[in-house]
């Protein structure tokens, strides 16, 4: 099946770092998705890319839908504690296809 | 109030057994999903429903059987249990699609623990 390349697989970082991981595939994706799971939650839904080049912003986190399509970036300054969890990115090829969801960064924030 | 809610929230089971997770939410959503995350984090979807009706069916045993009594409702049974099907499972929902941005937004539940013995 299709798969999504996350990277790096998990982060151990100081306060106040910034942070960055990516995503890539082999296929063109039409949407670029970013979800933060918290221990013993569900993931929630950051930001949605939805166009090639794409630059999203939400709080202190960034991301970008590449203009290859098939990439993504996600970007997080000035990283708090609260930052921890496991970091997901998703595609979606078409319209209503499922979602494809990489392997997960593990961000690990030291006060 | 609660989106998306799955009871129970952990199960522990022997081998062999028959269980069901159950999962409602209150969005209005039309479509509802159950992915598994297995010991390594990894998500995988296994179902996907919309309007009751069956659009998403990865290749999982034929042991799991999704039912949908209701659009607000999706429910996983489970038959004889197997240690590998320990795992968190996680339901989700969110709108049909109606351009872009409206399906986008999968509401996860809380999940499941599963553990089989």
């Amino acid at each position: 099946g299709q798969q999504l390349n996350q990277s790096p697989q998990s982060m151990f970082i100081q306060e106040g770092e910034d942070v960055s991981m990516n995503c890539t595939s082999s296929s063109i994706f039409n949407t670029w998705l970013w979800y933060k799971q918290d221990p013993g939650e569900g993931p929630v839904l950051l930001i949605a890319l939805y166009k090639a080049g794409e630059l999203t912003s939400n709080g202190r986190l960034t991301a970008q839908f590449g203009i290859t399509r098939k990439d993504s970036f996600l970007n997080i300054s000035a990283s708090i504690p609260s930052d921890v969890g496991i970091y997901f990115c998703a595609g979606r090829r078409t319209s209503g296809s499922r979602l494809t969801f990489g392997e997960g960064t593990q961000l690990t924030v030291n006060p | 109030d609660t989106a998306v809610s799955q009871t129970p929230k952990y199960l522990v089971t022997q081998m062999g057994n028959d269980k069901s997770i159950k999962c409602e939410q209150n969005l209005g959503h039309d479509t509802m999903y159950w992915y598994k995350q297995d010991s390594k984090k990894f998500l995988k979807i296994m179902f996907s429903y919309n309007n009751k009706e069956l659009i998403i069916n990865e290749t999982v045993p034929n042991r799991f059987s999704p039912k949908s009594p209701d659009k607000a409702h999706l429910n996983l049974h489970i038959n004889s249990l197997e240690l590998g099907d320990s795992a968190v499972y996680f339901c989700a929902s969110s709108h049909a699609a109606m351009g872009p941005g409206a399906e986008e937004t999968q509401y996860f539940g809380p999940g499941t623990r599963l553990l089989v013995l």
